[in-house]
C-alpha cells in the first residue's frame, strides 16, 4: 500500500529565507509525483510535475526533487515571501491496472513573516 | 481556458440528510475524480470516471455515497443518508485522458458541515 509523508507538518520562516519540504513514499513504483499549493478555503493548484523518468523540475522560485529508488522528493523555495504562505501537498500517481489516482500526504503548512 | 467548476462551495446539513454535489470538469478532459478532503488531511479518491465509465470506485463507501456522470461531461456524487464524519472538503479534478503524464487540475471544492 503507497503512503505518503510529508516532514515537516508545519514550518514558520521570515521572508527572504530558502526553504527545503520533504516528502517521501514507500512504494517506488510511481508514474509520477506532483507539488500542489492549497490556500486556506481553496481548491488545490499544480506548482511541479516530475515524470518518473526525471529528476527536477523548476518553475520561478521553485525547484522540486525526485529520486525514485529512495523513494523522496523535495520542495525547494527560494528566497520565501509572504505570499508563500499556504498548505504544500505531495502527491503520486500509482502505477495500476485502472484508476490513475493521486495519493496524497498530509501537506506542509508555511507561514512566511514579513 | 476556464478551470474546473463546483458547486455548491458550501453546503451545511443535518445528519441523515441528503446532499448533492456538482462538478464541470475543463472541456475535453475525458477523465474526472471525486476527492474528499478531510480536515488536516490530504485528498483521498472517492471515484474515478473515464468518459462516462467507473474506473476506480474501491475507496467510495457505497452504502451511502453514489455518483454519476451522464455524457461523459459534468459529474454528480450524492450522499444519503449523511453522517457526521462526512463533513469534509469534496473536490473535483479532472485530466486529459488515462495517460501517465496527464495532470490533474482541481475544482475549488464543496465546503460540506453535518450536523
Amino acid at each position: 500500500k503507497q503512503e505518503v509523508t510529508q516532514i515537516p507538518a508545519a514550518l514558520s520562516v521570515p521572508e527572504g529565507e530558502n526553504l527545503v519540504l520533504n516528502c517521501s513514499f514507500t512504494d517506488s513504483a510511481i508514474y509520477n509525483l506532483q507539488w500542489f499549493r492549497q490556500d486556506p478555503g481553496k481548491g488545490l493548484t499544480s506548482l511541479l510535475l516530475i515524470q518518473s523518468s526525471q529528476r527536477e523540475q523548476t518553475s520561478g522560485r521553485l525547484n522540486a526533487s525526485l529520486d525514485k529508488s529512495s523513494g523522496r522528493s523535495t520542495l525547494y523555495i527560494a528566497a520565501s515571501q509572504p505570499g508563500d504562505s499556504a498548505t504544500y501537498l505531495c502527491a503520486v500517481r500509482r502505477v495500476l491496472q485502472a484508476g490513475t489516482a493521486l495519493i496524497f500526504g498530509k501537506g506542509t503548512t508555511l507561514s512566511v513573516s514579513s | 481556458e476556464a478551470g474546473v467548476a463546483q458547486s455548491p462551495r458550501y453546503k451545511i446539513i443535518e445528519k441523515r440528510q441528503s446532499v448533492a454535489f456538482w462538478c464541470n470538469p475543463i472541456s475535453g478532459h475525458a477523465t474526472l475524480y471525486w476527492y474528499q478532503q478531510i480536515l488536516g488531511q490530504g485528498p483521498k479518491l472517492l471515484i474515478q470516471f473515464q468518459n462516462n465509465g467507473v474506473v476506480d470506485d474501491s475507496q467510495l463507501p457505497k452504502d451511502r455515497f453514489s455518483a454519476e456522470r451522464l455524457k461523459g461531461v459534468d459529474s454528480t456524487l450524492k450522499i444519503q443518508p449523511a453522517k457526521l464524519e462526512d463533513s469534509a472538503v469534496y473536490l473535483c479534478a479532472s485530466s486529459l485522458g488515462l495517460g501517465q503524464g496527464s495532470e490533474q487540475y482541481f475544482g475549488p471544492g464543496t465546503r460540506l458541515t453535518v450536523t
